[in-house]
């Protein structure tokens, strides 16, 4: 069956501009994960989507960050006024429940570069 | 606060060697324990995890690892190594909450020599 995608793959921004990130999980889970992949920080937790309660931001760097899942499903993770040290990997998972023994599927990431 | 540290960067090992890559964690509630292979390019892919029961837990591609919650460690091991195997490994807790965020350790990249 299909796994979590995400697109785009890759892309390439100028500082300053805004980029939108879009991952679409698993048909029928209801838990939806961002992290962040980057060579300084490794891999970081950013928010967490479940059905219909609030998410977890706690993650989230900055207030220019955010994130939003509609309908219960496609997410998009939105980086306003972008800069240099937000390069890096953006993966996004989801899970059957949020249940913390629930195994997370990943994507296969988008790759952020800002100049 | 959970933690999680991985003993080396990088490991070296030949091909038909003994894998062992080492991880201990923190916590302060039992934890579920994951490992996340990371092959080149791609995302991560579950080798096996750990939430209760038995210690021993057996995962895919002949990769193992053991629960010592009196060691806080939960090491990755797999008897012999084949050039597949190189990729970056990930160790990563989630505590008992109704999140199930991951926390990460820093990664080990195993390098396979023939």
């Amino acid at each position: 069956g299909a796994g979590v995608s995400q697109s785009p793959s890759n892309k390439v921004t100028e500082k300053g501009k805004d980029v939108e990130l879009r991952c679409d999980p698993i048909s029928g889970h209801t838990a939806l994960y961002w992290y962040r992949q980057s060579l300084g920080q490794g891999l970081e937790f950013l928010i967490y989507f479940q059905g219909n309660s609030a998410p977890d931001k706690s993650g989230l760097p900055s207030d220019r960050f955010s994130a939003e899942r509609t309908g219960g499903s496609v997410s998009t993770l939105t980086i306003q006024r972008t800069q240099q040290e937000d390069s890096a990997v953006y993966l996004c998972a989801s899970s059957l429940s949020g249940h913390n023994r629930d195994t997370q599927y990943f994507g296969p990431g988008t790759r952020l570069t800002v100049l | 606060a959970q933690s999680v540290t991985q003993l080396g960067s990088h490991v070296s090992v030949s091909e038909g060697a003994l894998v062992l890559l080492r991880c201990n964690y923190s916590s302060s509630v039992p934890p579920y324990l994951f490992w996340y292979v990371q092959y080149p390019n791609q995302g991560l892919q579950l080798l096996l995890k750990y939430t209760t029961g038995a210690t021993l837990v057996k995962g895919i591609n002949g990769f193992e690892a053991e629960f010592k919650k009196s060691e806080t460690s939960f090491h990755l091991t797999k008897p012999s190594a084949h050039m597949s195997d190189a990729a970056e490994y990930f160790c990563a807790v989630s505590v008992a909450s109704n999140t199930g965020k991951l926390i990460f350790g820093q990664g080990t990249t195993l390098q396979v020599k023939p």
